[in-house]
């Protein structure tokens, strides 16, 4: 079946560094893959979306890879501040008619000033 | 900025009741989806539509739960007889099929 893996459920990472984290996923051909944004209390916010024929996307401090070898993404958020803190969720989407988003579990990502 | 609309956005109800919640999409957007959240098993699909046609309920208890579009401005989940386990956060989200979707606040739904 279908699965998707966040590297961790938390990561704790001072402020100033660079936070990593990361998106296995199995048995799924995805068309492009998306990172989003979740608060306490919130619906998830849409950050990035990578396209399977692209390597790497940035916006401002963030950075996505996409390795459809690996089946992997990483999401980079380098200087990383304390408002950075929240929980980041993958999603994998096809190009088919009938296709539907697939999330990850998550990463709970706290920085610590 | 266009926002995802969902009501209401809090439900105590007792058990056996029956729970409907709405939701309107950004206009324009032709995919809606329905997702449930808990501790345990994160963001579930329910539900979703593509121009108001049901393309998968893979995801939804079919005996209790029942997902409809009635028009392009609303998306309606409904429970009945709703149990306790049906507590949650559910979530709705548009899009226009290909790119990032925008998610209401969501409703959270206890069933006691």
């Amino acid at each position: 079946s279908q699965k998707i893996e966040q590297n961790s459920e938390a990561l704790n990472i001072q402020e100033g560094k660079t936070a990593t984290l990361t998106c296995n996923y199995t048995n799924y051909s995805p068309a492009y893959l998306q990172w989003y944004r979740q608060d306490p209390g919130r619906g998830p916010v849409f950050l990035l979306l990578i396209r399977e024929n692209e390597k790497e996307k940035r916006k401002e401090r963030l950075k996505v890879t996409f390795d459809t070898t690996l089946k992997q993404s990483l999401f980079h958020i380098t200087a990383s501040q304390p408002a950075d803190s929240a929980t980041y969720l993958c999603a994998l989407d096809s190009y088919s008619s009938a296709s539907k988003i697939i999330f990850g579990s998550g990463t709970r990502l706290s920085i610590r000033p | 900025d266009a926002r995802v609309t969902q009501t209401p956005r809090h439900k105590v109800t007792e058990m056996g009741q029956e729970v409907t919640m709405r939701c309107q999409p950004i206009l324009g957007h032709n995919t809606v989806f329905w997702y449930r959240q808990t501790m345990m098993q994160g963001l579930e699909l329910l539900a979703y539509f593509r121009n108001r046609a049901p393309l998968d309920d893979s995801g939804m208890p079919k005996d209790r739960f029942s997902a409809e579009m009635p028009d392009a401005t609303l998306a309606t989940l409904k429970i009945q007889p709703s149990e306790p386990r049906d507590s949650a956060v559910y979530f709705c989200a548009s899009g226009s099929g290909q790119g990032g979707y925008t998610f209401g606040s969501g409703t959270r739904l206890t069933v006691v």
